[in-house]
């Protein structure tokens, strides 16, 4: 089992739509959750972190974090096609030392 | 300008030569990590640096070295590449007051024939 698991996509949504990226992890003591964007061919850049459960904006972007369910979500509100890109979720391990990546959602948004 | 840098950005090589990833930072922080990414598998950390001195394997350290003597920078040392070493480098540095948020580096794409 991965320690963190995401769907792959591609998720295709149209211009001004709200899309929806979700995370499950399996690290129970996890404390510290992040989303990140990657272009093709760039380096991660980071989106959002949260660390306790509910949810947390800035902007367009709302992170969810549900830790009895394990389950991490972001949520991006009037997608542009330059929100097009992978989107990397991650968590850091109980005694904030590892970093686990999931494989990347690729996200299009259709104009 | 808070960058971390490497180089080279790309690197072509042969199975068995000696290579060296350089990654330094100007952030003065911290944790320092190595990954890799590869096609379907995601970043993957190879090792990481609490602070100078200090290193740990992160989940695919075989084949790789790492030395931490100034906080600034955090080399990747390959000591005998092999062919399933091709692959995307990235360098990335935190800080534990900065909650560990990490800034990546430009990445490095090692090709080993």
């Amino acid at each position: 089992q991965k320690e963190v698991e995401q769907n792959s996509g591609p998720l295709s949504v149209p211009e001004g739509a709200i899309a929806s990226l979700n995370c499950t992890y399996s690290d129970r003591g996890s404390q510290s959750f992040f989303w990140y964007r990657q272009y093709s061919g760039k380096s991660p850049e980071l989106i959002m972190s949260i660390y306790s459960n509910g949810d947390k904006e800035d902007g367009r972007f709302t992170a969810q974090l549900n830790k009895a369910s394990q389950y991490v979500s972001l949520l991006i509100r009037d997608s542009q096609p330059s929100d097009s890109a992978t989107y990397l979720c991650a968590v850091m391990g109980w005694n904030f030392n590892k970093f686990y990546f999931g494989s990347g959602t690729k996200l299009n948004v259709k104009p | 300008e808070a960058q971390v840098t490497q180089n080279p950005r790309y690197l072509i090589t042969v199975t068995g030569k000696k290579l060296t990833v350089t990654c330094s930072q100007n952030m003065n922080h911290e944790y320092m990590s190595w990954y890799r990414q590869d096609p379907g598998l995601g970043l993957r950390q190879i090792y990481y640096s609490m602070n100078v001195e200090v290193t740990d394997k992160g989940d695919v350290p075989e084949g790789y070295k790492v030395s931490r003597k100034e906080k600034r920078n955090f080399p990747l040392i390959l000591e005998s590449p092999s062919p399933n070493q091709t692959s995307l480098y990235f360098c990335a540095s935190s800080s534990p007051s900065g909650r560990y948020e990490q800034y990546f580096g430009p990445g490095t794409r090692l090709t080993v024939t």
